[in-house]
């Protein structure tokens, strides 16, 4: 597509169930990142992709949370075992190495909430 | 740490009126700074970018000028349209490096009102 796409829009789960969040990036771009937009919060960085390089997992919160990004291009973010802090808008973007340093593509976000 | 402050929001403006968002930050070395914008329902976007102190970003009538002195890049536009109405987002990347060095200020909620 386009741009890039994130699955699902919305997702809603009882605590302490696994959620699977995907995001297909803009063809071609080499970057992943993911980032957590809680509410009136900035952008928290969690993890972050680069070609075939191991992944920056720094971002990551606690060992529930966990990514992995397939062919270089689909990925997944998994949360196990969610708690209500959980809750909030999980953002993918990706970026080409002919972007310019800092321009990122953002999709729209899953928004999930734990019950 | 590396750190972005924003005006708090909301922001209510009528049609035409002057914007002006502050945004300050604080970091290590010398960071780019970046305007990105939310609009609803849509993924975050970059509305404009300075690299170096002194360089004024500009996009879409909304500027913002690096200014090193006061560590300040603050978002201005002249006359403000409904359809401006979105979320703003500064940020700054110390380095072209990790995208941990990509960090955002809480976002100021804007409404336009016709």
């Amino acid at each position: 597509g386009a741009g890039v796409s994130q699955s699902p829009s919305n997702k809603v789960t009882e605590k302490g169930k696994d959620v699977e969040l995907r995001c297909d990036p803009i063809s071609g771009h080499t970057a992943l990142y993911w980032y957590r937009q809680s509410l009136g919060q900035g952008l928290e960085f969690l993890i972050y992709f680069q070609g075939n390089s191991a992944p920056d997992k720094s971002g990551l919160p606690s060992d529930r949370f966990s990514a992995e990004r397939t062919g270089g291009s689909v990925s997944t973010l998994t949360i196990q075992r969610t708690q209500q802090e959980d809750s909030a808008v999980y953002l993918c973007a990706s970026s080409s190495p002919l972007s310019s340093a800092g321009e990122l593509f953002f999709g729209e976000g899953s928004r999930l909430t734990v019950l | 740490g590396d750190s972005v402050t924003q005006m708090e929001g909301p922001v209510t403006l009528s049609e035409e009126a002057f914007l002006t968002i502050n945004c300050t930050y604080t970091a290590t070395g010398y960071p780019s700074l970046f305007w990105y914008v939310q609009y609803p329902g849509e993924g975050l976007q970059l509305l404009l970018k300075a690299t170096k102190a002194d360089d004024k970003g500009s996009n879409k009538g909304f500027e913002a000028t690096y200014r090193k002195e006061t560590t300040s890049f603050h978002l201005e536009k002249g006359s403000v349209q409904v359809s401006d109405s979105a979320v703003y987002f500064c940020a700054l990347s110390v380095s072209s490096g990790s995208a941990r060095q990509l960090t955002f200020g809480s976002g100021t909620q804007l409404t336009v009102l016709p």
